[in-house]
């Protein structure tokens, strides 16, 4: 099973600044990574996949980049709406699929 | 309008079983694989199960296998998840979502549905 640690596990940040997210695979899994959002209350929602294209619908300032085993997602300027928790999932070596463990970006 | 709805949540005692629904509009079940994952409240995301685009195939995490069934009903276009033997530790909020037939991203959740396992 692939293992996916996420880090920090708590970014506190400002609007307007830059977010930088980090997501670590125990195996290397090319670059079949995505990258979700959660809010309170909310169901995830997907915004990148496959590293580094974004989903429907996602604005421009999320990001992501990686492969092999290091991953980043990227806000480049965070708006309001943006503070939630950010989960990474691998579909290199299934099953199963796997989550990492999240980071939350918090005001 | 593409969305999914899971339904079927609620209170059950230990050592027995729940079905979950999970209905599909905008879009045909049978072009994507379907999936569940759960998620223990104030916890992470846990994939639990998933049905290959063409029923031919299920796979199903360790912590739910030979427990529960993942199926699905191209004729009311739903998917099912039948939980047997429930314990406390499948408390959760339990999703369910698609991803293209090979490509296992999940691009649409539905809102959940709780299941409390609790005497």
């Amino acid at each position: 099973e692939v293992v996916l640690t996420q880090s920090p596990a708590t970014l506190s940040l400002s609007p307007g600044e830059r977010a930088t997210l980090s997501c670590k695979t125990s195996q290397t899994i090319s670059r079949y990574l995505a990258w979700y959002q959660q809010k309170p209350g909310q169901a995830p929602r997907l915004l990148i996949y496959d590293a580094s294209n974004r989903a429907t619908g996602i604005p421009a300032r999320f990001s992501g980049s990686g492969s092999g085993t290091d991953f980043t997602l990227t806000i480049s300027s965070l708006e309001p709406e943006d503070f939630a928790i950010y989960y990474c999932q691998q579909r290199q070596n299934w099953p199963p699929l796997t989550f990492g463990g999240g980071t939350r970006v918090e005001i | 309008q593409v969305q999914l709805v899971e339904s079927g949540g609620g209170v059950v005692q230990p050592g027995r079983s729940l079905r979950l629904s999970c209905a599909a509009s905008g879009f045909t079940v049978s072009a994507y694989a379907l999936h569940w994952v759960r998620q223990p409240a104030g916890k992470g995301l846990e994939w639990a199960a998933v049905i290959w685009y063409d029923g031919t195939k299920e796979y199903y995490a360790d912590s739910v296998k030979g427990r529960f069934t993942v199926s699905r009903d191209t004729s009311t276009n739903t998917l099912s998840l039948e939980m047997n033997s429930l314990t406390a530790d499948d408390t959760a909020i339990y999703y369910c979502a698609r991803s293209p037939p090979t490509d296992w991203f999940l691009d649409l959740w539905g809102r959940g549905t709780l299941v409390t396992v609790s005497s």
